[in-house]
């Protein structure tokens, strides 16, 4: 699977939308950008996927370039409580076997009062 | 559905001693992996199951360490003898097809091995 970079830490104003970056610039066709989160002493939630066109749900929206080098998650109204760690793996998907995802360091975002 | 459940939310034991974490999985979820988060490793897979069936093990650390699915309700993660530097917080996580990159996971089992 493609690796991912993320920066570190990321600060958001409550209220505001968050836009956190993930670069992969080595994904191949067949990969799919994945979202997580872990919020503290949680397990990770699924947040979003998407292979090439963007995505959007009831938690968030998902971009990604055109070249699918980098993506963007979007939080378009954060809160205090969307204070987590954010996870963006790369992964194959095909049926009959079960490719694990691969977590990285992800990017701590804090939502500020 | 409750999600994946799993206990004990934390366990403190002594070095030497056996430690047993379990995992209920959602109903339906063929699939179930275990997870270990480490401040130093973060999160890695230890072993995933499809169908009761135990499919990669090759994230487990050493012999001490087991899992079990003896039927599709429940899992076993056994460390036997526990050691400190198997402190560490274990995730359980189910999901529906192997097709899907969606897992579900648990609140997870904090371990401190004194």
């Amino acid at each position: 699977d493609a690796k991912t970079t993320q920066p570190p830490s990321m600060d958001c104003a409550e209220g505001r939308a968050a836009n956190l970056p993930c670069n992969h610039s080595t994904i191949s066709g067949n990969e799919y950008v994945y979202w997580y989160r872990q919020i503290h002493s949680q397990g990770p939630q699924y947040i979003i996927h998407g292979l090439k066109n963007n995505e959007t749900n009831e938690m968030a929206s998902l971009i990604i370039t055109e070249d699918r080098k980098s993506s963007t998650l979007i939080l378009p109204h954060a809160t205090l409580r969307d204070t987590a760690v954010y996870y963006c793996i790369v992964r194959v998907e095909f049926s009959g076997s079960a490719r694990q995802l691969t977590f990285g360091s992800g990017t701590q975002l804090t939502v500020l009062p | 559905d409750a999600g994946v459940i799993q206990s004990p939310r934390h366990e403190v034991t002594e070095m030497g001693q056996e430690v047993t974490l379990r995992c209920k999985p959602i109903s339906g979820h063929d699939y179930l992996f275990w997870y270990r988060q480490t401040m130093m490793r973060g999160l890695e897979l230890l072993i995933y199951f499809n169908n009761n069936v135990p499919i990669d093990d090759s994230g487990m650390p050493e012999d001490r360490f087991s899992a079990k699915m003896p039927n599709a309700s429940f899992s076993t993660l056994k460390i036997q003898p526990s050691e400190p530097r198997d402190s560490a917080v274990y995730f359980c996580a189910s999901s529906l097809s192997a097709a899907t990159g969606e897992l579900f996971f648990g609140e997870g089992s904090r371990l401190t091995v004194l």
